[in-house]
């Protein structure tokens, strides 16, 4: 069945450092892909999607390109702060469009 | 404000005492989800609904029911908890299948002892 792998965290980066989370997919078809982020406390937000190979989805200085060829979707943000600091999932949406299937997750704390 | 409830936000019972958490969205969507997040796990979907008094199955079901009565509501439904079923609780709502995005609720925290 359709699977998402992401790298085990913690991530602990200082401010302003160069940040990437790996992600990559097993699927049929051509599923949409979705990078979502949870702050303590709250539920899940979407941070960018991509619905197409060579997408790039980008939100608050986060990028993340969906290419085929290597089943990938990483995360990456060029200089972090102190309030990215949360659990970030990636996921898929079935070919079928009726689950989200989630990676287990990666917890980034930056630190000033 | 566009958004999706969750009742209760934490609760703590015991097994075999049934419980309902109820999840209301205002936005009008279609299609509505419940997912558990357990450590190490990653978020795994109950059950979700296409629409009005249309329901499937997810990827780990056992233990639970659901119902959807109502386009904005989506009651999920423990007749028997047991402690394997502690865990954190979110429902998900979007305009339909396919490519648009899940609101998430705020989670509800469950502990069965």
């Amino acid at each position: 069945g359709d699977s998402v792998t992401q790298m085990e965290g913690p991530v602990t980066l200082s401010e302003e450092a160069f940040l990437t989370i790996n992600c990559t997919y097993t699927a049929t078809g051509y599923p949409s892909l979705f990078w979502y982020v949870q702050y303590p406390g709250e539920g899940l937000q979407l941070l960018l999607k991509a619905t197409k190979a060579d997408d790039k989805g980008s939100n608050k200085g986060f990028e993340a390109t969906y290419r085929k060829e290597t089943t990938s979707f990483h995360l990456e943000k060029g200089s972090v702060q102190v309030s990215d600091s949360a659990v970030y999932f990636c996921a898929l949406r079935d070919q079928a469009g009726t689950a989200l299937i989630f990676g287990k997750g990666t917890t980034l704390s930056v630190s000033s | 404000e566009a958004q999706v409830t969750q009742n209760p936000r934490y609760l703590i019972t015991v097994t075999g005492k049934k419980l309902t958490v109820t999840c209301s969205q205002n936005m009008n969507h279609e299609y509505m989800s419940w997912y558990r997040q357990d450590p190490g796990l990653g978020l795994r979907q109950i059950y979700y609904s296409m629409n009005v008094e249309v329901t499937d199955k997810g990827d780990v079901p056992e233990g639970y029911k659901v119902s959807r009565k109502e386009k904005r509501n989506f009651p999920l439904i423990l007749e028997s908890p047991s402690p394997n079923q502690t865990s954190l609780y979110f429902c998900a709502s979007s305009l339909s299948t396919g490519s648009y995005e899940q609101y998430f609720g705020p989670g509800t925290r469950l502990t069965v002892t």
